[in-house]
């Protein structure tokens, strides 16, 4: 069974303190490794996707890296629109789960001014 | 492109009735999702369509729940009877054609069953 964890399930920085998310992940071979952020009231939206070890993505103050057995959501000086949750999710490359993801419970990031 | 449409936003109903959640893809993805996410147990899927076929209906919790797709642009979720522990919120989401292919989120209906 895929398993998804992330940590710490909340965390409190202050603006321009950089700081780091973590998804360890479990899965019977890895067809990709998403990152999605989600504010309240709203549906998770899609920051990356990682498909391979060594594999880095950058969009702004945010970096993601995968290892074989965990990703890393690096945010870099944060700003208090950066608050929200960050949601980690994993699909399978075995053909019954294809098209599924299985998501971590995430991390609920605030960044205060 | 107006992205996943879901209605109601919100939807408060007491034990034991029909309560229908609706969902309209975007335009041209073939995969469609529900999900359903609580503080506990965070974002779960129940089920899954692939060209209006669903796929894998193993996370819908029990008889209770049903799930449709009469065609490309259209599906439901329905709960009968409803029970308070079914309140959450109910994301519907789609995706294209391939593999890795994102998934796009509607905004979610909040069901509260009291």
């Amino acid at each position: 069974e895929d398993q998804v964890t992330q940590s710490p399930e909340a965390l409190r920085l202050q603006e321009g303190e950089s700081s780091s998310l973590n998804c360890s992940y479990t899965v019977s071979g890895l067809r990709g490794l998403f990152w999605y952020r989600q504010d309240p009231g709203k549906g998770p939206e899609f920051l990356f996707t990682l498909y391979s070890a060594g594999e880095e993505k950058e969009k702004e103050r945010l970096k993601a890296t995968l290892t074989k057995k965990e990703s890393f959501l690096h945010i870099t000086a944060p700003k208090p629109e950066d608050s929200a949750t960050y949601l980690c999710a994993v699909q399978a490359s075995s053909s019954g789960s294809a098209r599924q993801l299985t998501f971590g419970s995430g991390t609920q990031l605030t960044v205060l001014p | 492109d107006a992205g996943v449409i879901q209605s109601p936003r919100h939807e408060v109903t007491e034990m034991g009735q029909e309560v229908t959640l609706r969902c309209k893809p975007i335009s041209g993805h073939n995969s469609l999702f529900w999900y359903r996410q609580t503080m506990m147990r965070g974002l779960e899927l129940l089920i899954y369509f692939n060209n209006n076929v669903p796929i894998d209906d193993s996370g819908m919790p029990e008889d209770r729940f049903s799930a449709k797709m009469p065609n490309a642009s259209f599906s439901t979720l329905k709960i009968q009877p409803s029970e308070p522990r079914d309140s959450a919120v109910y994301f519907c989401a789609s995706k294209g054609q391939a593999m890795n292919e994102k998934l796009f989120f509607g905004s979610g209906t909040q069901l509260s069953v009291l």
